[in-house]
């Protein structure tokens, strides 16, 4: 089964940091371009992040620019999301999905981040 | 980047009736364009890539068209687990963008 799970979501200061993990099983994870989408609570989806099969390009949308880092480890089958200087507007459900040439096909449960004092 | 739009907001449907979303780029985009659905408390689900080729799993009575900047998801007779949010999804350049989302619920 193609299956996507995050973990290391929480509760963090605003101006600290954490570090996403999504685990994946079921397919060749290091053919596949990954990305991350967040959601505020009763929000919309929003696009954060993407990198490539081999982790030597990545994107990210301008809210995130300079403070979250995408990265990956094709060995452990295991994308992440480092956050540094969280605000309290990056509270959302993190998720991440596999891309579909494009689009992403099999999206992960979320993990949910919470930025407050 | 480009700024994605849809109507309506909401809308209220009753189960067999055809429904019809709108998106709008606001730039061209080609036919880069995903529409999906969410259900609450779950992960959202790929129901059209490309702007009209139907996801693998997903019922014949979701259709999509469009190209350049305006594009259209149709249900063609709704049916009682299709009460959801759709988005639309740009994904012809970086930041790709969604939609805000059209609530689909129950008249």
């Amino acid at each position: 089964e193609v299956q996507l799970v995050e973990s290391g979501g929480g509760l963090v200061q605003p101006g600290g940091s954490l570090r996403l993990s999504c685990a994946a099983s079921g397919f060749t994870f290091s053919s596949y371009w990954m990305h991350w989408v967040r959601q505020a609570p009763g929000k919309g989806l929003v696009w954060v992040s993407r990198i490539n099969s081999d982790g030597s390009s990545t994107s990210y949308a301008d809210s995130v620019k300079g403070r979250f880092t995408i990265s990956r480890d094709n060995a452990k089958n295991t994308l992440y999301l480092q956050m540094n200087s969280l605000r309290a507007e990056d509270t959302a459900v993190y998720y991440c999905a596999r891309d579909l040439s494009g689009p992403t096909d099999v999206w992960g449960q979320g993990t949910t981040v919470t930025v407050s004092s | 980047a480009i700024q994605m739009t849809q109507s309506p907001s909401s809308l209220s449907a009753s189960v067999g009736d055809r429904v019809t979303i709108t998106c709008r780029a606001s730039q061209g985009i080609r036919n880069d364009l995903g529409w999906y659905q969410q259900k609450p408390g779950k992960a959202p689900k790929l129901l059209i890539y490309a702007a009209s080729s139907l996801q693998s799993g997903v019922p014949s009575r979701f259709s999509g068209s469009g190209s350049g900047t305006d594009f259209t998801l149709t249900i063609s007779s709704l049916q009682p687990e299709d009460f959801a949010t759709y988005y639309c999804l740009q994904d012809y350049n970086y930041p790709f963008t969604f939609g805000p989302g059209t609530k689909v619920d129950i008249k």
